[in-house]
């Protein structure tokens, strides 16, 4: 079965601080996507990126960057210059084709950044 | 566009009620997903529709809980009877076609408090 491990469960930065989330995800599939959703004190899931298993090209969108590695089963979330608008709770998650579109997510990382 | 929308958003009952949750997908996704988060177990997928047909259900809890999806635009979770551990707050997520390769797409949330 698969599994997704956030093991950080909160970071706490100050503001302009980076901050990297980390994500290893286990699974015997060789065909999977990975993804990283946010969750705002406001409660709704916001979906971030989307990467498929044969795409380790990193990604970068704004402040945020993405590092897949399939060496290690990772795809960590980093966010640089960190803003207080980014504290959230991040989640890793993962499907497989044996599993269709069921999501299986990581436990979450609580970021809280400071003024 | 409109995203997916839950209601209601918050709900308080005692133990015992019927409880009836909400949700209408994004218009033109064929896929459905009802999910329960709790600090306990976090993000759980509790069942999923492909084209208001139910395809995964092996995530629901117990027999007081059922779910159906009478057209492509509206699906609803019942709890009944309700008891104070269905406490959670549940996400309705859709996507396009329900592959792996797709995105799902989340609601708001319905914060659940049985008494």
């Amino acid at each position: 079965a698969q599994k997704v491990t956030q093991a950080q469960t909160e970071i706490s930065v100050v503001e302009k601080e980076d901050v990297t989330l980390d994500c290893v995800y286990e699974t015997r599939d060789t065909t999977y996507y990975l993804f990283w959703y946010k969750q705002p004190p406001s409660g709704e899931l916001v979906f971030l990126i989307r990467r498929n298993s044969f795409d380790e090209q990193n990604e970068i969108s704004g402040r945020y960057s993405w590092n897949f590695q399939k060496s290690t089963s990772s795809f960590n979330f980093t966010i640089t210059a960190s803003q207080v608008v980014d504290s959230a709770v991040y989640f890793c998650a993962l499907t497989i084709k044996a599993a269709g579109n069921k999501l299986t997510f990581g436990g979450g990382t609580r970021v809280l950044v400071k003024p | 566009d409109a995203g997916v929308i839950q209601s209601p958003r918050h709900e308080v009952t005692e133990m015992g009620q019927e409880v009836t949750l909400r949700c209408k997908p994004i218009s033109g996704h064929n896929s459905l997903f009802w999910y329960r988060q709790t600090m306990m177990r976090g993000l759980e997928l509790l069942i999923y529709f492909n084209n208001n047909v139910p395809i995964d259900d092996s995530g629901m809890p117990e027999d007081r809980f059922s779910a159906k999806m009478p057209n492509a635009s509206f699906s609803t979770l019942k709890i009944q009877p309700s008891e104070p551990r269905d406490s959670a707050v549940y996400f309705c997520a859709s996507s396009s076609r329900g592959a792996m390769t797709d995105t799902q797409y989340f609601g708001p949330g319905t914060r659940l408090t049985v008494l």
